[in-house]
């Protein structure tokens, strides 16, 4: 099974910051990333697919980048909304794995 | 609006089964794959199984290879999750997911609310 490893686990900033989470495959998986968040207690929400693509609806602050084995998720002002857990997951290959999840919480 | 709504979940013995449900809303159900995430209180997400848009093609984690099977009815626009020989490591949240394609292609654009599973004497 392909590993993902997001860093940090946890990261503390404020309103209006710019923050990036790092996601990292066990091995290469092109461009088969996704992004999610989880608010406490729902269901998780697709937020990116394909390393840079923006799931419908999504704010524009969000965005993603990387390739092979290497990823990033960028929030480029964060929000009160934006204070939740994020999770990688690769789709190259089965089983679909996800990252530990990185937790964001208010300065 | 798609909609994902899970039932079925409860507490259940070691070694006994369950049957977890997901009803469709909003969407051609028959037009995509539909896959069973689940996550174990306070901890990470783990895919569980997929089903094609016509069964075809079906597969399991390893983890619970032989005792789940998944299942749909596009009449009814509802997934299934049948769990059997449930052990405690089952316990989790299972989410009801969509994938983007007909066939799977592992991006879960929609998500159930969850339906908790306790397995436990």
């Amino acid at each position: 099974d392909i590993q993902m490893t997001q860093s940090p686990s946890s990261l503390s900033a404020s309103v209006g910051d710019r923050v990036t989470i790092t996601c990292r495959a066990s091995q290469s998986i092109g461009t088969y990333l996704n992004w999610y968040h989880q608010k406490p207690g729902k269901a998780p929400k697709l937020l990116i697919y394909a390393v840079s693509s923006l799931q419908s609806g999504v704010p524009s602050r969000f965005s993603g980048s990387g390739s092979g084995t290497d990823f990033t998720l960028t929030i480029s002002s964060l929000q009160p909304e934006d204070f939740v857990v994020y999770y990688c997951q690769q789709s190259y290959s089965t089983p679909p794995t996800f990252g530990q999840g990185t937790k964001l919480d208010i300065k | 609006e798609v909609q994902l709504e899970e039932s079925g979940g409860g507490l259940v013995q070691p070694g006994r089964s369950l049957r977890v449900s997901c009803a469709a809303s909003g969407f051609t159900f028959n037009d995509y794959a539909m896959h069973w995430v689940r996550q174990a209180p306070g901890k990470g997400l783990e895919w569980v199984s997929r089903i094609s848009w016509n069964s075809g093609l079906i597969l399991y984690a390893d983890s619970v290879k032989g005792r789940f099977t998944i299942s749909r009815d596009n009449a009814k626009n509802s997934l299934y999750l049948q769990m059997n020989s449930l052990r405690p490591e089952d316990t989790a949240f299972y989410y009801c997911t969509k994938d983007r394609s007909a066939a799977g292609l592992y991006y879960f654009d929609s998500w159930g609310q969850g339906t908790l599973v306790t397995v436990s004497s």
